[in-house]
């Protein structure tokens, strides 16, 4: 158990239409980022959260969003769905202090148990 | 990003280590190499990682090559329970954000 959740569990969306994913982070991280699985591959890393702004992002368009609240908890939103988009979401929090070590920094990322998202 | 290789596939008898090798020759001097697992697409967990020194937990013990192109993760006794697939991943930083670049793993099969 890493103290990382996420809801829902599942979830069924038609193409076009608009999708709100939650995560709650371990108590005491500062970080959450956010990583999209399609089926047989490995993680791939959408965006990052560092104190309420986003800090990086990877190859991913502007319709996929986020948000990170005051209490680090987190949410993910993709707009204009397509079938593509089905995947398991990952969710991973962290305590990072960018500023403590610089490029030599290291921090441990804790993963939720993900949503699974369908588009049909 | 730096990439890595690993194996599609190994086995191991249960009981016995299980050493998963990783080739990350692009890696740079400030970047970490950490291992995770995942368990039937369940969330990724967890396992160890490391800079240029050897490293050990009570899960599994790290081991880099001092040109820090390769590495190994080292489970000391496997048990059944460790069937899972492994992820070398390069730790890159994207400006001030801290970024897993996970390849598609190893899949470990332990057995009786």
């Amino acid at each position: 158990e890493t103290g990382v959740t996420q809801s829902p569990t599942h979830l069924i969306k038609t193409r076009g239409q608009q999708v709100t994913l939650r995560c709650s982070s371990q108590s005491g991280h500062n970080t959450v980022s956010w990583y999209q699985q399609a089926l047989g591959q490995g993680p791939q890393f959408i965006f990052q959260y560092y104190r309420e702004e986003e800090n990086g992002r990877g190859n991913f368009p502007p319709r996929f969003s986020g948000l990170q609240f005051p209490n680090y908890s987190s949410e993910l939103n993709v707009n204009a769905l397509e079938l593509d988009d089905s995947a398991l979401y990952l969710c991973a929090s962290s305590l990072w202090n960018w500023k403590a070590g610089g490029p030599f920094s290291a921090d441990t990322q804790y993963f939720g148990p993900g949503t699974r998202l369908t588009v049909l | 990003d730096a990439k890595t290789t690993q194996p599609t596939s190994m086995d191991c008898a249960e009981g016995r280590a299980a050493n998963l090798p990783c080739n990350h020759s692009t890696i740079s001097g400030n970047e970490y190499v950490y291992w995770y697992r995942q368990i039937h697409s369940q969330g990724p967990q967890y396992i160890i990682h490391g800079l240029k020194n050897n490293e050990t937990n009570e899960m599994a013990s790290l081991i880099i090559t001092e040109d820090r192109k390769s590495s190994t993760l080292i489970l000391p006794h496997a048990t059944l329970r460790d069937t899972a697939v492994y992820y070398c991943i390069v730790r890159v930083l994207t400006g001030t954000a801290s970024k897993l670049t996970f390849g598609t793993g190893t899949r470990l099969q332990v057995t009786l």
